[in-house]
């Protein structure tokens, strides 16, 4: 599984409440993505980092904001939750250049009240 | 933007049966990637189609890469229970190694 993990993997806040995930891989790649996955919209890109302190924003980032002060770690962060983001938020790396696979951490399940 | 969409959203299926499962992409892609998820799990890479018309053949899996490289489908033969899960397909779009996702085929089968 390319050595990701997210943690938390459950969590259950309130609305307005500041949450962060995060997303730490083992093996130094370079590209970092988070993801959420709602029924009916398939995954839908946030986020996504290509080095140190270099982030971008994806189809869905109004209401998240991103760090990567590390190679291997890669926070998400709801800076006021919204029940609109109750979702399951995955992590992904793509191992190496040219090839655009990607490798998924197990993900995790957030719910806002 | 570019958009990656995929019919059927559900497909039921009887086990030993065959199905197709199919996405279209509004622009040309350089590649097209398969995934599959199965239930409370995470998506898994299957497979990667670079050539215009590319075949690729996992098991009772099939992959195909459209002539214009605007489509892709996979044919599953002799369904099993363990075929069960959500496929998606995901084009990269733009620089930076980014993937646009269909919105999956969720695959139930019936023993």
């Amino acid at each position: 599984d390319a050595g990701i993990t997210q943690s938390p993997r459950h969590k259950v806040t309130e609305t307005g409440t500041p949450v962060t995930l995060r997303c730490h891989q083992t093996e130094n790649h370079r590209y970092m993505y988070w993801y959420r996955q709602d029924p009916g919209h398939g995954l839908r890109l946030i986020h996504y980092s290509y080095g140190v302190k270099d982030t971008d924003k994806g189809e869905v980032s109004d209401g998240y904001s991103v760090s990567r002060s590390k190679t291997e770690d890669f926070l998400l962060t709801l800076e006021s939750a919204t029940s609109s983001q109750t979702s399951v938020y995955f992590c992904a790396i793509t191992q190496g250049s040219g090839g655009y696979e990607q490798f998924f951490g197990p993900g995790t399940r957030l719910t806002v009240l | 933007g570019q958009q990656v969409m995929q019919i059927p959203q559900y497909q039921h299926v009887q086990e030993g049966e065959d199905f197709t499962t199919y996405c279209n992409s509004s622009t040309t892609l350089s590649n097209i990637q398969w995934y599959k998820q199965r239930p409370g799990g995470h998506p898994v890479f299957l497979i990667q189609l670079v050539k215009s018309g590319e075949v690729k053949k996992q098991k009772r899996l099939t992959f195909q890469f459209g002539e214009a490289k605007k489509n892709s489908s996979l044919h599953i033969t002799a369904t099993q229970t363990t075929d069960v899960g959500t496929y998606f397909c995901a084009g990269p779009w733009a620089a930076g190694n980014k993937l646009t996702f269909g919105g999956g085929t969720r695959v139930l089968v019936k023993p």
